[in-house]
């Protein structure tokens, strides 16, 4: 079983939809999750952590279900610059470094 | 002020090559990581350090050194390239291992020909 999975997509949306993601990951003693968000040819780049009890940032909120293990990512109101690679990221069994899915690509059109 | 910067930030070179990637971060964090991103996107970690310390070795061919010589700098040297080595390489920090976020150099988009 893979450590972080992610449908890859492409999710594609018209501006002012809501979307969501899911991530699914198989260590059940992580502690610190997160979403990142890639542009293309970019580094990736912290978008929010994600909290026990679920937090939100402007149009996006994060949740967790640690029972099912399970995160995932609500984007309301799309923009077009919404457009870009979610990376669902996780720490490694050991808490020394952090897991990365294979992302999930979101094109937001006009 | 580039929190953490990698240079360089292309590299094409010939097979069977010695190449060297460096990384420095300003950040002041204890932990610093390469990660390799292949043509399919996928980000995989490579090593990762603690205060100069390997914590982190992955399956990687031993042509890959990574070296610190101090916790600010994580330098990636790779010897004999070749073809499959092609890719983007990410250097990134963090403060406290897997606990904390990762900041990320820019990558260096390697071409071996």
């Amino acid at each position: 079983r893979k450590e972080v999975e992610q449908d890859p997509g492409p999710f594609n949306v018209p501006e002012g939809a809501t979307v969501a993601f899911n991530c699914t990951y198989s260590n059940s003693a992580s502690q610190s999750f997160f979403w990142y968000r890639q542009d293309c040819r970019k580094e990736p780049k912290l978008l929010m952590s994600v909290y026990s009890s679920g937090n939100e940032d402007g149009r996006f909120t994060a949740q967790l279900n640690r029972a099912s293990q399970y995160i995932s990512l609500l984007i309301r109101d799309s923009k077009l610059s919404d457009s870009a690679t979610y990376l669902c990221v996780v720490n490694d069994q050991a808490g020394t470094a952090l897991i990365f899915g294979k992302g999930t690509t979101l094109s937001v059109s006009s | 002020d580039t929190a953490v910067s990698q240079t360089p930030k292309y590299l094409v070179t010939q097979m069977g090559n010695d190449k060297s990637i460096k990384c420095e971060q300003n950040l002041g964090h204890d932990t610093m990581y390469w990660y390799k991103q292949d043509s399919k996107k996928f980000l995989k970690i490579m090593f990762s350090y603690n205060n100069k310390e390997l914590i982190i070795n992955e399956t990687v061919p031993n042509r890959f050194s990574p070296k610190s010589p101090d916790k600010a700098h994580l330098n990636l040297h790779i010897n004999s390239l070749e073809l499959g080595d092609s890719a983007v390489y990410f250097c990134a920090s963090s403060q406290e291992g897997g606990l904390t976020e990762a900041f990320f150099g820019q990558g260096t988009r390697l071409t071996v020909v």
